[in-house]
């Protein structure tokens, strides 16, 4: 059960758009379209802001979307907006478990 | 309003044992699986256990099979972990959260358990 890679950090200015991958392998991100995305401000519990690959749950702004080629997810905020800046977090299923990315900080210069 | 709200934390010394509640309410807990995430202190988001509606078929992370177990009460839209043999790795914010088809889409707020002598 490794975790999924993710990079540690992103960052974009306001209005701007940028892009989180998130790379498994076969037995998870490659192997199911059960992708999930989920942000988390400090002190907070995650949020689920994409669920099978590119669905967004209501109340979650469109500016958020979801994609997947092959081993590798990617989560896009187009339009950056200050209340964007937070950590998040891909997961997906493998099997009967689940298994999550290590994270990614998203900063908004 | 979904509600999940964990109960349990604290400190404990390594080799010792606690037991997390989360109380469910505003759906249907019967029918979801329902999952135990933990965070460790500065560190990203590790799946620890889930388990089946009628509580049957349960699933382990690799580094709680043997020591950590997930039960729950239907009658008391309830879920519960308990956790022996602790060790001072197992310190993390421990969520509990409704599983719907493979998403985590509500969670509690957490609940901190610190294993330290």
């Amino acid at each position: 059960q490794s975790a999924l890679t993710q990079p540690p950090s992103a960052s974009g200015s306001p209005g701007q758009s940028v892009t989180i991958s998130c790379t498994g392998t076969s037995s998870d991100v490659g192997g199911y379209n059960y992708v999930s995305w989920y942000q988390q401000h400090p002190g907070k519990a995650p949020k689920l802001m994409i669920y099978e690959v590119n669905k967004r749950p209501s109340g979650v702004p469109d500016r958020f979307s979801g994609s997947k080629s092959g081993n590798t997810a990617s989560l896009t905020v187009s339009g950056l907006q200050s209340e964007d800046e937070a950590d998040y977090y891909c997961s997906s299923n493998a099997g009967d478990n689940s298994v999550f990315g290590g994270g990614t900080k998203l900063t908004v210069l | 309003e979904v509600q999940l709200v964990e109960s349990g934390g604290g400190l404990v010394q390594p080799g010792g044992s606690l037991r997390l509640s989360c109380a469910a309410s505003g759906f249907s807990f019967a029918s979801h699986w329902m999952t135990w995430i933990r965070q460790a202190p500065g560190k990203g988001l590790e799946w620890v256990a889930n388990i089946q509606q009628d509580g049957v078929k349960a699933h382990y992370g690799d580094s709680v099979r043997g020591r950590f177990t997930i039960s729950r009460d239907n009658t008391r839209d309830s879920v519960f972990l308990q956790m022996n043999s602790l060790r001072a790795d197992d310190t993390a914010v421990y969520y509990c959260a409704k599983h719907t088809f493979y998403m985590f889409d509500s969670w509690g707020q957490g609940t901190l358990v610190s294993v330290s002598s």
